[in-house]
């Protein structure tokens, strides 16, 4: 168990629909990062906050976005959904931004797209 | 592109055989990490590794960071179906917040 917990565990909706991914970091942990892992692309690197602020940007969509609360969990908001969205959604945190960059994963949300 | 290049993509074995899996870059990291995921699960941090030249072991894996710090590899010696998951490495440039993955190498250790 890392420590990093994200629900729900499997989410099954309909193409132009909106979903949100919800993530709590390890305690003390102030980055949260997320990644999208899909078969055919690996596992991407979507977007990093931290303590509260956007701090990086990686491969996502205008369609996605995401926040960092006061309490430090964080959410991936994704909206018109499409067939293609379908993945598994990992939340990782870290606890500085510094040299080592180690990220814990929580156990991922399946995110299914009919 | 990918920024780390995994090598091989697959790999079958038999129970008690060694393993080498690679990792290599065109680019210079300041710190490299090696994860196991398992389907369905998150990656599980296995080894950071920071200083060029660097080894550390883990009980029968060895992990090795080039001396330019731009490649590593990881050996399982006697490899037992409990190492059966995908090997992911993962690092991070100076001045970059990101952390950058390779492909991953499935490795399937049979009984």
């Amino acid at each position: 168990d890392s420590g990093v917990t994200q629900t729900p565990k499997h989410l099954i909706t309909a193409t132009g629909q909106r979903v949100t991914l919800r993530c709590s970091p390890r305690s003390g942990d102030l980055s949260v990062y997320w990644y999208q892992q899909s078969l055919d692309q690996g596992l991407q690197f979507l977007i990093q906050y931290y303590n509260g602020e956007e701090r990086a940007k990686g491969n996502i969509l205008e369609r996605f976005s995401a926040q960092q609360f006061p309490d430090l969990h964080s959410e991936l908001n994704l909206s018109s959904l499409e067939l293609g969205d379908s993945a598994l959604y990992f939340c990782a945190s870290s606890p500085t931004s510094g040299r080592t960059n180690e990220q814990f994963f929580g156990p991922g949300t399946r995110l299914t797209v009919l | 592109t990918q920024l780390l290049e995994q090598s091989p993509q697959f790999l079958s074995i038999q129970e008690g055989e060694n393993l080498t899996v690679y990792c290599n870059s065109s680019s210079v990291f300041s710190s490299l990490q090696w994860y196991r995921q398992e389907p369905g699960e998150g990656p599980v941090l296995l080894v950071t590794v920071v200083t060029g030249g660097e080894v550390k072991k883990l009980k029968r894996l060895t992990f090795q960071f080039g001396d330019a710090r731009k490649d590593s590899s990881l050996h399982i010696t006697a490899a037992q179906p409990g190492d059966t998951g995908l090997y992911l490495c993962a690092g991070s440039r100076s001045n970059d917040y990101k952390l950058s993955f390779g492909a991953g190498t499935t490795v399937t250790v049979r009984a």
